[in-house]
């Protein structure tokens, strides 16, 4: 079946502090991959995504790679800010169907 | 509205009500989907509206849930004889197409007492 696995937290760094959350995956077929973030009373927005074996996502400073040999995606920052604060949700989507699995989620806290 | 829009916000309910949430998606969005998230969980999928028809409902726990779409817009999740254990979340996601990117709603909060 379909899984997605966290490291659970919650994360604790200061500002400009490096960020990794791991994530590992179990699929059959060739999913899609995503990282979400939920801000503090916000609903779920999409953070950045990778659709295939060696692609890297990338945005607002966030990087992951799609690693098809250790089935993860782990998301990286070089310097996190106050404003990363958050929930991060990794996900996936089976072969086509739109349809997401989540992980359970990693809250981060970062403190100035 | 610009974004997906989920009614009520917060809906309490006594054990054994029957409660509708409403989700109305992006406009022209195609693909509409339904999610419940637990405290302290991921969102776990329900079921995928592709236009007016249930595409995948295997999200779905039991048949006291339902979930209708009649016009490909609109959609409504509905519980019967409903249970503490259904308190969560309900989260609504649409997309243009399927497998292009889903945007969410802000979710209904869902205690039942």
């Amino acid at each position: 079946g379909n899984s997605v696995t966290q490291m659970e937290g919650p994360v604790t760094l200061s500002e400009e502090a490096f960020l990794t959350i791991n994530c590992t995956y179990t699929a059959t077929g060739y999913p899609s991959l995503f990282w979400y973030v939920q801000y503090p009373g916000e609903g779920l927005q999409l953070l950045l995504k990778a659709t295939k074996a060696d692609d890297k996502g990338s945005n607002k400073g966030f990087e992951a790679t799609y690693r098809k040999e250790t089935t993860s995606f782990h998301l990286e920052k070089g310097s996190v800010q106050v404003s990363d604060s958050a929930v991060y949700f990794c996900a996936l989507s089976p072969s086509n169907t739109g349809k997401l699995i989540f992980g359970q989620g990693t809250t981060l806290q970062v403190k100035p | 509205g610009a974004g997906v829009s989920q009614t009520p916000s917060n809906k309490v309910t006594e054990k054994g009500k029957y409660v509708e949430l409403r989700c109305d998606p992006i406009s022209g969005h195609t693909a509409l989907y339904w999610y419940r998230q637990s405290l302290g969980q991921g969102p776990e999928f329900l079921i995928y509206f592709q236009g007016t028809g249930a595409a995948d409902d295997s999200g779905l726990p039991n048949d006291r849930f339902f979930a209708v779409r009649p016009e490909g817009s609109v959609s409504t999740l509905k519980i019967q004889r409903t249970e503490r254990g259904d308190s969560a979340v309900y989260l609504c996601a649409s997309s243009f197409r399927q497998n292009t990117e889903a945007f969410f709603g802000q979710g209904t909060r869902l205690t039942v007492v």
